[in-house]
């Protein structure tokens, strides 16, 4: 199993620009979230979603959007890209369950110039 | 009511130390709170996790203590080593509407010199 996957690993964009960041897990998994990584400021929750066709808010959503189409994928769409959003981007899965471990992507390095 | 707190921000020890790490929540609804471990340029990892009716974990070097009544755990990493180097996240989990959210902390970057 590859496990969380995500692309691009960097990224650099202008202000005003669009683009999606690609996650997708290959355990099965209901659960699909999205973090951003501040420098201090630990993990804040962007959206998440519960299963395929199923998504909602996270604490800093605004900004961004997601889809979830299919129980692999969980795409995060940025529209109209500030430096606000320059951060650090992780997807994480999780199986339902009660002791559930949140297994983390690698990360996309996102700057906004 | 959802923050956990995390301290220190930074925290320096010497090989074979033991290092520490504190978190203190409010909300008692979590009931679960694992610890991750999170090297450069990495996603962060599961390390240890622990549940609010057990007052002490340990898996190798690594041992949560938790007091429920204090609403604080911490994080305790015996015998310290270079390899140990990395930031540590507590996190606690509470199920809200019929799915689980997690909150982590802020971090602490640990450094262990040789």
């Amino acid at each position: 199993n590859a496990g969380v996957t995500q692309t691009p690993k960097f990224r650099i964009l202008k202000i005003g620009q669009s683009m999606t960041l690609q996650c997708t897990q290959d355990m099965n998994h209901n659960y699909m979230y999205w973090y951003r990584q501040d420098p201090g400021m630990g993990l804040k929750l962007i959206y998440y979603s519960v299963g395929a066709g199923i998504t909602d808010k996270g604490e800093v959503p605004n900004g961004y959007n997601v889809s979830r189409s299919t129980t692999e994928d969980f795409p995060l769409r940025l529209e109209l890209a500030a430096p606000s959003q320059t951060s650090v981007y992780f997807c994480a899965s999780t199986e339902r369950g009660y002791q559930d471990t949140q297994y983390f992507g690698p990360g996309t390095r996102l700057t906004v110039l | 009511q959802q923050q956990v707190k995390q301290s220190p921000q930074s925290l320096i020890v010497q090989k074979g130390g033991i290092s520490i790490i504190n978190c203190a929540y409010e909300n008692t609804a979590f009931d679960y709170f694992p610890w991750y471990q999170q090297f450069p340029g990495k996603g962060p990892a599961l390390l240890i996790a622990i549940r609010p009716d057990v007052s002490e974990k340990k898996e190798g070097r690594f041992t949560i203590s938790f007091n429920k009544s204090a609403k604080q755990f911490s994080l305790h990493i015996m015998d310290s080593q270079p390899g140990d180097s990395a930031t540590y996240f507590c996190a606690a989990r509470a199920y809200s509407g019929g799915y689980q959210k997690v909150t982590f902390g802020t971090g602490t970057k640990l450094q262990v010199i040789p």
